[in-house]
């Protein structure tokens, strides 16, 4: 079954270091890029970071709020990606998405496999930043 | 910093048409930002439905579109049913990072 998995949330004090993963199965998980995406409670959308494909150079690149303090990294022999949290502040409480994709520009995948368009999500893992 | 802006709520009829924007606080909207939108129910993780501006995945159904409309981008629903309920989220590309707006409350009554 192609899908995503993430585990690793939780409770976690101001201050505190957090890394949370995700699993995927049933597609080849090092063609592409892979994104982090982070809900609020009761609050919209935010994109958190992208890791590229080691193909593409695996770079990362991270939105203002998270930078220098979050870092994603991939495995690609365990078809994981993983989100290290560092510094978390109470504003960092949301529910952490892993999605497929992060490329903007649009490659056939007969070209090219793996340039997804967010097209594949995972259920999301609770991470609560509280004293 | 960059502000993706959507209309808060929208309410429409079932079976009627309803276009949601997607504005950038920086200045038009173009195809270089591949606009994406997505989908979110309660309790769900969001669904993409569109990318670079206009391209529907496999699973989109035909009534929605996607587009460039008077410096924004679009996503419009034509006959819009009530499952179509849901929370709706436009995603930009921005200088090498992507950014949501905040999202539309669509209401069908």
């Amino acid at each position: 079954e192609v899908q995503l998995v993430e585990s690793g949330g939780g409770l976690v004090k101001p201050g505190g270091s957090l890394t949370l993963s995700c699993a995927a199965s049933g597609f080849t998980f090092s063609d592409g890029w892979m994104s982090w995406v982070r809900q609020a409670p009761g609050k919209g959308l935010e994109w958190v970071g992208r890791i590229k494909s080691k193909n593409d150079g695996g770079t990362t690149e991270y939105a203002a709020p998270v930078k220098g303090r979050f870092t994603i990294s991939r495995d690609d022999s365990k078809n994981t990606v993983d989100l290290q949290m560092n510094s978390l502040k109470t504003e960092d409480t949301a529910v952490y998405y892993c999605t497929r994709g992060g490329s903007a520009v649009v490659v056939p995948a007969t070209i090219r496999p793996g340039y997804w368009h967010f097209d594949l999500w995972g259920r999301g893992t609770l991470v609560s930043v509280s004293s | 910093q960059t502000v993706v802006t959507q209309e808060p709520s929208l309410t429409v009829s079932p079976g009627g048409t309803v276009t949601l924007t997607c504005a950038f606080s920086t200045g038009a909207v173009t195809s270089g930002n591949y606009p994406n939108w997505f989908q979110q129910k309660p309790g769900q993780a969001p669904r993409a439905l569109i990318y670079s501006t206009s391209i529907k995945q496999s699973w989109t159904p035909v009534r929605f579109s996607g587009s460039l409309l008077g410096g924004k981008a679009a996503l419009t629903l034509s006959g819009v049913q009530p499952d179509d309920e849901a929370d709706y989220y436009c995603l930009l590309y921005y200088g090498g990072a992507w950014v949501f707006g905040g999202g539309t409350k669509l209401t069908v009554l």
